[in-house]
């Protein structure tokens, strides 16, 4: 099955430390890729929608300076949370697809604390 | 009214039993139907795909109604390991790719 790796999958860092978490497609090219946040007991919400060589496409409320989304290829695009606050702690999940029809493949998230 | 719809739950079932999902969705350009189920703190994971003949893959069961835009899961002789989130998701293309998840459906299944 098509496979998405997320990577770091965990990461503490200090409030105003910005983090970059990377999405890949391993075997696959994901023509879009969506960038998710779930917070405790939550549902998921999407931030953001991009396409490969454009810009992204940000949910109403996410900030596009905040969560500076790159991606630069079909296998790649990453998510720059700048200057991290606790507020920003939460499971970050991205997904790739290939076309409207297709399912989303999911990375396994990146769980965010900051302190 | 949420363009997904899902029921609220929670479902609690004992092992063996059938139990059923339901979801509607509002926008009549959606394309494409998918099930997934999400289990705590992790990512979601691809149930299935629902056609709208219908399909079944072991014990679980999807189905579409576009005309009443509406799509089911059936699960028979639920597992322990059933318990889970159950998310429905939309994809549409109402001038660009849109996908669309709703709520989810949380079931607990018990001994």
């Amino acid at each position: 099955g098509a496979v998405v790796s997320q990577h770091p999958s965990r990461v503490i860092c200090k409030s105003g430390t910005s983090v970059k978490i990377e999405c890949r497609s391993l075997d696959f090219q994901a023509t879009t890729m969506f960038w998710y946040r779930q917070f405790p007991k939550q549902s998921l919400m999407l931030m953001a929608t991009s396409n490969e060589g454009s810009k992204a496409t940000y949910e109403q409320g996410v900030e596009k300076d905040k969560f500076l989304i790159n991606h630069a290829s079909l296998t790649l695009s990453t998510l720059t949370v700048t200057s991290a606050h606790p507020e920003d702690s939460s499971f970050y999940i991205c997904s790739g697809v290939t076309g409207i029809n297709q399912p989303q493949h999911f990375g396994d998230g990146t769980r965010l604390s900051i302190l | 009214r949420k363009e997904v719809e899902q029921d609220p739950g929670p479902f609690n079932v004992p092992e063996g039993a059938t139990v059923a999902f339901n979801c509607t969705y509002s926008n009549s350009a959606s394309q494409s139907f998918f099930w997934y189920r999400q289990d705590c703190r992790k990512e979601p994971k691809l149930l299935m795909s629902v056609y709208s003949s219908g399909n079944e893959d072991g014990r679980f069961t999807a189905q579409l109604n576009r005309a009443s835009q509406y799509i089911s899961l059936l699960i028979r002789d639920s597992k322990l390991s059933d318990s889970a989130t159950y998310l429905c998701v939309v994809n549409l293309a109402p001038g660009g790719f849109k996908t669309i998840f709703g709520a989810g459906t949380r079931l607990f299944v018990k001994a």
